[in-house]
């Protein structure tokens, strides 16, 4: 596969459920983002990793735990998620040195209920 | 904090036609960089179109091309010869040096045939 990827394509998660998101990039970069889009609001940066670490974190709740254990891959786990936490969620990969340029994957269309 | 503003919510155009979307920012820096993703239904966010706010030429990209009035703070995305497949939200995107992207809250295009 080429680009960014992302699993599932879509979630329904009860309130009390644990559930994680997985992104996967194959294009080399060092940097990966977590978005949130919601309807009628511009994309949330939630979280920012260079080189595996965590280098920003948009007051997140706690609700929200990411994972990096490498740079192609990134994780984002869920627990006892709230329905306004319903949203597509996007993952996004760049070059540290091209921080500017993202490319992004598909989404995970999560729906809380 | 930087702000963008994209004051269409939606806008349509007739198949082979030219329409232009309009983005505006506010900002107190003088080098950044400005950004036009597409996002169309159910599909991955794309990068159309950038621009370095040090460069006076306007960006092109085929059918694509901004008009940047950096003493307006406008950025808008001109697309000639519209395409079905044009049809999308269209996202409009701000970053100064090694801050976040800041995006703004997107216009639909519908393209008729």
């Amino acid at each position: 596969e080429t680009g960014v990827t992302q699993t599932p394509r879509h979630l329904v998660m009860g309130m009390t459920n644990k559930k994680s998101l997985k992104c996967e990039q194959h294009l080399g970069h060092n940097a990966m983002y977590w978005y949130k889009q919601s309807a009628k609001k511009p994309l949330e940066l939630m979280f920012v990793y260079n080189f595996k670490e965590q280098t920003e974190n948009n007051s997140v709740p706690s609700r929200f735990s990411p994972e990096c254990p490498n740079s192609s891959h990134l994780f984002l786990h869920l627990h006892t998620l709230q329905p306004e936490d319903s949203a597509l969620y996007l993952c996004a990969s760049s070059q540290v040195t091209s921080y500017y340029e993202q490319y992004f994957g598909p989404g995970t269309r999560l729906t809380v209920t | 904090a930087q702000t963008v503003t994209q004051s269409q919510p939606e806008m349509s155009v007739q198949e082979a036609e030219t329409v232009t979307l309009s983005c505006t920012y506010d900002t107190s820096e003088s080098d950044y960089y400005l950004f036009w993703y597409k996002q169309p239904p159910s599909r991955q966010m794309i990068l159309v179109i950038r621009q370095e706010a040090y460069k006076q030429q306007n960006a092109t990209e085929n059918r694509f091309s901004v008009n940047f009035q950096k003493a307006a703070k406008s950025f808008s995305l001109k697309i000639s010869d519209s395409q079905l497949g044009d049809a999308a939200m269209y996202f409009c995107a701000y970053r100064s040096g090694s801050e976040k992207l800041v995006f703004g809250k997107g216009t639909k295009l519908t393209v008729n045939p």
